[in-house]
């Protein structure tokens, strides 16, 4: 597609309960990264997907949250058993390489995800 | 671990202005440095990206410069616009942190009529 594309755009979700948000990169990057920015917070790296690679995943908060990425292309970041605290904008990015490989990362609309 | 700050948090100038963001970071071993900024409730757009090896880059009335031994680089933007309000965030992709990219807090700039 011509950009990033992420969805939902908006997700309301009960205290407790699992969500799923979707990534779609720019065709042919290989490189899928996702953020989360909390309100009035700088953005927080969460994971990494870089081809075939085994993903970095320094940045996840805690293991309630996962990530896969199917076919070098969509990947889908996992929160299970919600918390208040997850409530945030979790923004997806793209590059064609690596972030050190000098190419620019693409940015997706974001997800805004309230647990209430 | 590096750390990178912009000052100001938030700035408010008047059509036609030009003016100077600033981004500080920490440690000095970077690959790169990129400019985004961030309209309210949308995602981030790039703006400009510098290489660790040079000292500006320029795109329409944007120019960003960086010196990596002060850890500094800044955004100037000429003429500004009302349409040039926005988050302006630097992000550092560095050395030590593999891929990922160590983003500012921001500044939240305000164009006047």
């Amino acid at each position: 597609g011509a950009g990033v594309s992420q969805s939902p755009s908006n997700k309301v979700t009960e205290k407790g309960k699992d969500v799923e948000l979707r990534c779609d990169p720019i065709s042919g990057h290989t490189a899928l990264y996702w953020y989360r920015q909390s309100l009035g917070q700088g953005l927080e790296f969460l994971i990494y997907f870089q081809g075939n690679s085994a993903p970095d995943k320094s940045g996840l908060p805690s293991d309630r949250f996962s990530a896969e990425r199917t076919g070098g292309s969509v990947s889908t970041l996992t929160i299970q058993r919600t918390q208040q605290e997850d409530s945030a904008v979790y923004l997806c990015a793209s590059s064609p390489q690596g972030a050190r490989f000098g190419t620019e990362a693409f940015f997706g609309q974001g997800t805004r995800l309230t647990v209430v | 671990k590096q750390e990178v700050t912009q000052i100001p948090a938030a700035l408010s100038v008047p059509e036609g202005e030009n003016l100077v963001l600033n981004c500080s970071f920490t440690d000095s071993a970077i690959y790169n440095l990129q400019w985004f900024r961030q309209d309210p409730g949308k995602g981030l757009t790039s703006l400009l990206l510098i290489q660790s090896s040079q000292r500006e880059q320029t795109s329409g009335r944007l120019n960003a410069s960086l010196d990596k031994s002060s850890g500094r680089s800044t955004l100037y933007i000429a003429a500004s616009q009302p349409g040039d309000s926005a988050t302006y965030l630097c992000a550092i992709s560095e050395g030590g942190g593999g891929n990922k990219l160590t983003f500012g807090t921001g500044t939240q700039l305000k164009v006047e009529l």
